[in-house]
């Protein structure tokens, strides 16, 4: 059964650079044809998909935030991550990493990112 | 960016209707959309994708329908489980790949 989980500092100073990483088990990054992506929740609101890589390297980033993101992945340790440049309150958020093709059928349990001085 | 609009926002039903969820993208996505279900504090869980296929392991209770432009979810009788926020997605047209803004099924 794959397993996907995220981990990384819960809180964040303004300004700075947010970064969490998501470990996957129970599959291989490297074997398989899916994507792997990042996804946020602010607390109470609706989701807004990051962007997403795939085990070439290939990366692709919602626009509205394509400038402060990059997500890379370390297959040697099945592991892929999110960094997020200088944050605001804006950012606070539970984020998710997902494994996705035509629908993002396995998810993190998501982890509260607060950014906050 | 493509957007996609949910109707309802909020709906209020009780055990055993029949409710239908509407999703609208702004521009074609053939059947690249795919329906979640988020309970308080955790994470979304796909119940359908490719508009209408159902995610194993998902009740037949609930359906998927449209292409193009539009989508539908439908419960056909819900249950005390199912009372959660609704979510569509396309994949179609990236980046981004836009969600709805949700649809919060509450217990009348």
């Amino acid at each position: 059964q794959l397993q996907l989980q995220e981990s990384g500092p819960g809180l964040v100073k303004p300004s700075e650079t947010l970064s969490l990483t998501c470990t996957v088990s129970g599959g291989s990054i490297s074997s398989s044809s899916y994507y792997w992506g990042w996804i946020r929740q602010p607390p109470g609101k609706g989701l807004e998909w990051i962007g997403s890589i795939y085990k070439s390297g290939s990366t692709d980033y919602n626009p509205s935030l394509k400038n402060r993101v990059t997500i890379s992945v370390d297959t040697s340790k099945n592991q892929f991550s999110l960094n997020l440049s200088s944050v605001t309150a804006a950012d606070t958020a539970v984020y998710y990493c997902a494994r996705h093709a035509v629908a993002s059928h396995y998810w993190g349990q998501g982890t509260l990112v607060t950014v906050s001085s | 960016d493509i957007q996609l609009t949910q109707s309802p926002s909020f709906l209020s039903a009780s055990i055993g209707d029949r409710v239908t969820i509407t999703c609208r993208a702004s521009q074609g996505i053939s059947s690249y959309l795919a329906w979640y279900q988020q309970k308080p504090g955790r994470a979304p869980k796909v119940l359908i994708y490719a508009a209408s296929t159902l995610q194993s392991g998902v009740p037949s209770r609930f359906s998927g329908s449209g292409s193009g432009t539009e989508f539908t979810l439908t419960i056909s009788s819900l249950q005390p489980e199912d009372f959660a926020t609704y979510y569509c997605q396309q994949l179609n047209s990236f980046p981004p790949y836009t969600f709805g803004q949700g649809t919060k099924l509450e217990i009348k």
